[in-house]
């Protein structure tokens, strides 16, 4: 069964950092660019950022360029985005999420979703 | 960045029933629009890729329409399971964005 199980959400203080791990199976993860969307509580739906296979396209939303690092581990089939100085505004549900295509390009869409974890900033 | 706007915002619709949804793009995006749907609790789910191609899995009453800064989603026969949050979204470009999403109710 192809599936991308989240982890590394919790409570963090304003100015603080976590680490979110999406841990895939199912699929050649090597393939495949690889994303993290988050959604606030009762908002809209946010891309993040993004890996591609080969790890030489890494892009970030201007939301969190600076602050965020997205990364890849192949042998373990797994994405990371570290997240620094958080604020109240990060607080989300943190989603990964598959393009589709495996040509090396990305198509920016997102066909496979995990069931997301919850990342919540205050004091 | 390219803003999508989706209308209307929430709907209310009996099972059975066409529902249409819209999304327009802030510029031309040729055919580089997916559509979601989210139930609560849930993660989003790929109905539509390209404006007009179905996804595998994804029943046939749903279809997508549409090209440029204008397009459709049609949900014809609504089915209980069909009650969600419809989600726009442009691929044209990074950053990829959504719409601010349609609400569909039960009447």
């Amino acid at each position: 069964e192809v599936q991308l199980v989240e982890s590394g959400g919790g409570l963090v203080k304003p100015g603080g950092s976590l680490r979110l791990s999406c841990a895939a199976s199912g699929f050649t993860f090597s393939s495949y660019t690889m994303n993290w969307v988050r959604q606030a509580p009762g908002k809209g739906l946010e891309w993040v950022s993004s890996i591609s296979s080969s790890t030489s396209y890494i892009y970030y939303a201007d939301s969190v360029k600076g602050r965020f690092t997205i990364s890849k581990d192949t042998a373990r089939n797994s994405v990371y985005l570290q997240m620094n100085s958080l604020s109240a505004e990060d607080t989300a549900v943190y989603y990964c999420a598959r393009d589709p295509n495996t040509s090396g390009w990305s198509d920016d869409t997102f066909d496979i979703w995990g069931q997301g974890t919850m990342v919540t900033v205050s004091s | 960045d390219i803003q999508m706007t989706q209308s209307p915002s929430s709907l209310s619709a009996s099972v059975g029933d066409r529902v249409t949804i819209t999304c327009r793009a802030s510029q031309s995006i040729s055919s580089y629009l997916n559509w979601y749907h989210q139930k609560p609790g849930k993660a989003p789910k790929l109905l539509i890729y390209a404006a007009s191609s179905l996804q595998s899995g994804v029943p046939s009453r749903f279809s997508g329409s549409g090209s440029g800064t204008d397009f459709t989603l049609t949900i014809s026969n609504l089915q209980p399971e069909d009650f969600a949050t419809y989600y726009c979204q442009q691929s044209y470009s990074t950053p990829v964005t959504f719409g601010g999403g349609t609400k569909v109710e039960i009447k």
